[in-house]
C-alpha cells in the first residue's frame, strides 16, 4: 500500500544551524502538506504544496515539492527555540481520491540554546 | 479558519469502562476525522466521520470497539468502549473542506486506562 516516509526521525541542532527534514511516498502525490506539532499541542497547518517543484517560503521556512510529486523537504534557516517540535509531512491516500490524509511519521526536531 | 473546541482534554478512566470524546466545530466542515497518536509517534487514521450515515473505518479499527456519531456539519464523537490498558493514548479529532485544503485539528484528548 501507499507510504509516507520521512528522514530524520530526530534531528538536535545548535540554535542558529540550518535543518531539514525529507519526506517520500511510494506514489505520486496529488498535493501535500506541512504541518507542525509543538510538545503537547495538536498538529497545526503549515503549508500545501500542489505544483511539480514548487517551492514556497515562509519567513525562515522554505518548503519544496519534487517534480516528480513524490517527495518534499522543508528546510528551516538558522533555527530558533521557537522551532522545536515535530514536523510531519500528509498526502492523500491516492493520486485521484480526495477523502483521506496519510500522514508521515514525522521528524522531531531539538534546538539546543 | 476554522476552530475545534475538543473535550474532555483527558481523563483517566477504569478498564471496562466506555469514554465518548466531543468535537464542536465553529464552522461548517465538509470532512472530519479520528486519529489516535501515541506519544511519539504519529497519527494513525482510525476513522472518517460521515454527517448523517456511518463512519468508515481504517484497518484495525471497528465500529464495536469505536463508535462515531456526525449528526451534522459541526459536531462528532467518538466512543472508546470496553477500554483497555492498550487505549491509553491521545485522540484527536481533524476538520476541513477537503483534501486540497488544510486540516484542523482539536487539542486532543489524552486517555489513560487504568
Amino acid at each position: 500500500g501507499q507510504q509516507v516516509m520521512q528522514i530524520p526521525q530526530y534531528q538536535h541542532v545548535q540554535e542558529g544551524e540550518d535543518f531539514t527534514t525529507y519526506c517520500n511516498s511510494s506514489t505520486t502525490l496529488s498535493n501535500i502538506q506541512w504541518y507542525k506539532q509543538r510538545p503537547g499541542g495538536h498538529p497545526v497547518f503549515l503549508i500545501q504544496l500542489v505544483k511539480s517543484g514548487e517551492v514556497k517560503k515562509q519567513k525562515r521556512l522554505t518548503f519544496q515539492f519534487g517534480e516528480a510529486k513524490k517527495n518534499s523537504s522543508l528546510h528551516i534557516t538558522a533555527t530558533q527555540t521557537t522551532d522545536v517540535g515535530t514536523y510531519f509531512c500528509a498526502g492523500p491516500r491516492r493520486k485521484t481520491s480526495y477523502d483521506k490524509v496519510i500522514f508521515g511519521p514525522g521528524t522531531s526536531l531539538s534546538v539546543i540554546p | 479558519s476554522a476552530v475545534i473546541s475538543q473535550k474532555p482534554s483527558r481523563d483517566i478512566c477504569q478498564r471496562g469502562t466506555s469514554l465518548t470524546i466531543q468535537c464542536q466545530v465553529d464552522s461548517q466542515v465538509t470532512m472530519m476525522f479520528w486519529y489516535r497518536q501515541q506519544p511519539g509517534q504519529s497519527l494513525t487514521l482510525i476513522a472518517t466521520a460521515n454527517q448523517g450515515s456511518e463512519a468508515t473505518y481504517e484497518s484495525g479499527f471497528v465500529i464495536d470497539k469505536f463508535p462515531i456519531s456526525r449528526p451534522n456539519l459541526t459536531f462528532s464523537t467518538l466512543t472508546v468502549s470496553n477500554m483497555s490498558p492498550e487505549d491509553s493514548s491521545i485522540y484527536l479529532c481533524s476538520g476541513g473542506q477537503g483534501m486540497s485544503t488544510e486540516a484542523f485539528f482539536g487539542q486532543g484528548t489524552r486517555l489513560t486506562v487504568v
